[in-house]
């Protein structure tokens, strides 16, 4: 089975601009979340997909958005990049019918904002 | 506020040498998983501890999670250079919803 891919696998944007990124679960996987990754706060929860429907949300400005599409691909969208949005960016998915909520990571995008 | 809090951030040990690192909470988790994670990578799964007290290992890496479910320790005896990365712990709680992640354990383990 193919893993979690993510696409691009960087990226330099300007401040002000906005930037959309894209991920491709494991097939049959129908749950996708995304988080953040710095070094000074780890890894952090921005959102969870499933079904096409927002199921969770992380504590994250409206500037950061996502969505989901029918054959369970996701896209998050940061609008306004701030020099603080540089981080890793990781998508994982799973399996809407394990009981353990255990995820499967992509190997993320690496957002550098000048 | 961090709800786990993993120590140390950081160690650097030699090859062949064992170390233990942790994860502690104030919360009680339905599901505790060990994750690494290489530089310019996602991070990989390595076990999911789901039972307070339960041992799993893994080659030569051992978790365990706390008789209440709060806490879990990843053990690596005879560290090698591959061991080499972050090492993540997570929390769960229940079947949906997403994880709560320490903030890592950076490990270098040298030749």
């Amino acid at each position: 089975k193919a893993g979690v891919t993510q696409t691009p696998r960087y990226l330099i944007k300007t401040r002000g601009q906005q930037v959309t990124l894209s991920c491709s679960p494991i097939s049959g996987h129908r749950s996708v979340s995304w988080y953040q990754q710095t070094p000074g706060q780890g890894l952090q929860f921005l959102f969870e997909y499933f079904s096409e429907t927002q199921r969770n949300k992380g504590n994250f400005p409206g500037r950061f958005s996502g969505r989901q599409f029918s054959n369970s691909r996701s896209e998050m969208n940061v609008s306004t990049l701030e020099l603080g949005d540089s981080a890793l960016y990781l998508c994982a998915s799973s399996t809407s019918s394990g009981i353990y909520n255990e995820q499967f990571f992509g190997p993320g995008t690496r957002l550098t904002v000048l | 506020t961090q709800l786990l809090e993993q120590s140390p951030q950081f160690l650097s040990i030699q090859e062949g040498e064992n170390l233990t690192v942790y994860c502690n909470s104030s919360s009680v988790f339905s599901s505790l998983q060990w994750y690494r994670q290489e530089p310019g990578e996602g991070p990989v799964l390595l076990v999911t501890v789901v039972t307070g007290g339960e041992v799993k290992k893994l080659k030569r890496l051992t978790f365990q999670f706390g008789d209440a479910r709060k806490d879990s320790s990843l053990h690596i005896t005879a560290a090698q250079p591959g061991d080499t990365g972050l090492y993540l712990c997570a929390g769960a709680r229940g079947s949906q919803g997403n994880l709560i992640f320490g903030k890592g354990t950076k490990l270098s383990v040298k030749p």
